[in-house]
């Protein structure tokens, strides 16, 4: 169990660029979530799958954001024409649904900085 | 809605306990966790509670109140590896609702 990996670990890029980050879950974990967060503020839920269905979106997630987990296992999350707003860490966790506590495990998250 | 709150900030000894306190108010309730994140990493999953009560795991406690909204970690024997973030979390049918964490400085 290599735990949850996410890539790349920092992105710089310029205002009106697309971005897209990487997010591999644990291996036998079937849930995956994308998560926001801003410096001295809790992460804030962005999308889920289940397995390969992404089932919510959060109103915070723009038109310009997009989120895909094409084969049940690991997922791409891609912002086009970022903004500097858009600056955050962009967190990934996965959790295995058993009908029980379903603890999810994040990933060390993607670093994005639009200058 | 949630609603999580948390205190921003706690100072304490090495060696000491702290208690830190998450009140909440959510339209659903799955279980309260707590997390553990340093500065710049991911968070690190530390206690569930889903049941009113509390669950020991070494050196850290956590308890529930769900009647009352209320939740606490409790931290004993503090090292210095224990200064960190402290995040409150309530699972809706799926998703998890942050507090904005506290953070713990444990001073020498």
């Amino acid at each position: 169990d290599t735990g949850v990996s996410q890539n790349p670990r920092h992105k710089i890029t310029k205002r009106g660029q697309n971005v897209t980050f990487r997010c591999d879950p644990i291996s036998e974990h079937n849930r995956l979530y994308w998560y926001r967060q801003t410096l001295g503020q809790g992460p804030e839920f962005l999308t889920y799958f289940q397995n390969e269905a992404q089932l919510e979106k959060s109103r915070l997630l723009s038109d310009r954001f997009s989120a895909e987990r094409p084969k049940g296992s690991f997922s791409t999350l891609e912002i086009q024409r970022t903004e500097q707003g858009d600056s955050a860490m962009y967190l990934c966790a996965s959790s295995l649904e058993t009908g029980g506590g379903n603890t999810q495990y994040f990933g060390p998250g993607t670093r994005l900085t639009v200058l | 809605g949630q609603n999580i709150d948390q205190p921003t900030e706690m100072t304490a000894t090495e060696g000491a306990i702290v208690q830190i306190n998450c009140t909440y108010q959510t339209s659903g309730f799955n279980g309260l966790f707590w997390y553990q994140q340093h500065a710049g990493e991911a968070p690190t999953f530390l206690s569930y509670n889903v049941l009113d009560g509390l669950e020991e795991k070494g050196r850290f406690s956590s308890f529930l109140s769900r009647s009352k909204g209320y939740s606490y970690l409790l931290l004993k024997e503090l090292q210095m590896k224990d200064s960190a973030s402290y995040l409150c979390a309530v699972r809706g049918d799926y998703k998890l609702s942050f507090g904005a964490g506290t953070t713990v400085t444990v001073r020498a």
